[in-house]
């Protein structure tokens, strides 16, 4: 069964620095998304991509969050200056009408 | 705009019993998708069930069905016959439009911790 796959598993980072996270979406999706989820909350929607652009993004995609596919493939969500309040687990999915959404396993992110 | 309550922050049932999980959204659209999503402690999130909203039939999957009574906003997941697997945290979200009529962003509403008792 095809599979939304997400690295790396863990990544523990200095408050300040940059850190990217990679996702390789379903081949034939054509949506994707980022999704991150706080320890002990509700999973929050950050941004879709459509069409190698941002078709929406919440409150929280502030200007230190950017979102590319630089290749076809590889999905990333790059967060420029980390703070503490980033520690969370991030998910990205990837959606086809048929299919519906598939979600990867996630990347734990801990800003030290 | 949209939102999705679960008010049921913790539930059990013992195995092999039936639990009834609850969730209640609001919105101004006709049509939508509606969803329940299983995360066990890995934190993987799974699809469990899915309902549209245009359709008067209750989803089921095996064990797994729901309740959803479109006047009233609710949209409930009954699992028959509890095993111990089932422990998880279980949310409940709702599709938006998009402005591509497709793909939507997924509203989630609080998780409800269910655990199984043997």
């Amino acid at each position: 069964e095809p599979e939304v796959t997400q690295t790396p598993s863990h990544q523990v980072t200095q408050m300040g620095q940059e850190v990217i996270l990679r996702c390789v979406p379903i081949s034939n999706h054509l949506y994707f998304y980022w999704y991150r989820q706080i320890l002990g909350q509700k999973v929050e929607f950050l941004v879709s991509f459509y069409n190698n652009e941002i078709s929406e993004k919440s409150e929280i995609f502030d200007d230190q969050f950017s979102v590319e596919r630089p290749d076809g493939s590889n999905f990333t969500l790059k967060i420029r200056s980390t703070k503490l309040e980033d520690s969370a687990m991030y998910f990205c999915a990837s959606y086809r009408l048929v299919d519906g959404y598939t979600f990867g396993s996630g990347t734990r992110l801990t800003v030290v | 705009a949209q939102t999705v309550t679960q008010s049921q922050p913790e539930m059990s049932v013992q195995e092999a019993e039936t639990v009834t999980l609850s969730c209640t959204y609001d919105t101004s659209e006709s049509d939508y998708y509606l969803f329940w999503y299983k995360q066990p402690p890995s934190r993987q999130m799974i699809l469990v069930i899915r309902q549209e909203a245009y359709k008067q039939q209750n989803a089921t999957e095996n064990r797994f069905s729901v309740n959803f009574q479109k006047a009233a906003k609710s949209f409930s997941l009954k699992i028959s016959d509890s095993q111990l697997g089932d422990a998880a945290m279980y949310f409940c979200a709702y599709r938006t439009e998009s402005p591509y009529n497709q793909g939507g962003k997924l509203i989630f509403g609080q998780g409800t911790e269910l655990s199984v008792k043997p």
